[in-house]
């Protein structure tokens, strides 16, 4: 069956500093990958998605990155985080060359920016 | 206009009662169609996928109205474990992106 796994569950990090968040998925091959926010009391924003191994598609300008190095890894970065980055960070994956597929989400990343 | 409506709630229903939830959609091309659950603080989790004929799962019914254009969660004898953010949740034909709505929060009373 098929996995995903998101870390860290938590962090705390200042204004300023760098940001790398990973997802990894097992059990599948060439999964749809993307990243979402959300912030406190609000809906599901798409940050990121990718169909494959170095196709990254950006859903919204802002000063964060995303990069898949490899077919089931999916990394959201930042150089310098921002107070308005604080969220609730999701990575989800749905099954590729099917269409209309359900998203399966990871566990989450809480992040505070102080 | 949004492109998913859900009205936000929140509905505080007593356990054992039934509820429904609407969800409207703007674009009528749309092809598929789930309902999340979120609980609090949580990832969401698909709850079920909404078929054209509608579809039951245990105490869950989903139906869908494409000429109306909006779907709907009925939860009958509702427990307490019930209680979370409901997403509707729509998705056009051959885009790899799921258009999620804000939620309805269901809160189950005692």
């Amino acid at each position: 069956s098929q996995t995903i796994h998101q870390w860290p569950a938590t962090l705390v990090q200042p204004v300023g500093s760098p940001l790398s968040l990973e997802c990894t998925v097992e059990g599948t091959s060439n999964p749809n990958l993307y990243w979402y926010r959300q912030a406190a009391g609000r809906g599901l924003q798409l940050l990121f998605y990718s169909v494959g191994i170095g196709q990254i598609s950006s859903e919204v300008p802002q000063n964060l990155s995303a990069s898949r190095p490899q077919d089931r890894q999916f990394i959201l970065s930042s150089k310098k985080l921002l107070l308005s980055d604080s969220g609730f960070y999701l990575c989800a994956w749905s099954g590729a060359g099917v269409s209309n597929q359900p998203q399966h989400f990871g566990d989450g990343t809480r992040l505070s920016i102080l | 206009r949004k492109e998913v409506e859900q009205d936000p709630g929140p509905f505080n229903v007593p356990e054992g009662a039934t509820v429904a939830f609407n969800c409207t959609y703007s674009n009528s091309a749309s092809q598929s169609f789930f309902w999340y659950r979120q609980d609090c603080r949580k990832e969401p989790k698909l709850l079920m996928s909404v078929y054209s004929s509608g579809n039951e799962d245990g105490r869950f019914t989903a139906q869908l109205n494409r000429a109306s254009q909006y779907i709907s969660l009925l939860i009958r004898d509702s427990k307490l474990s019930d209680s979370a953010t409901y997403l509707c949740v729509v998705n056009l034909l051959g885009n790899e992106k799921l258009t999620f709505g804000t939620g309805t929060r269901l809160t189950i009373i005692p």
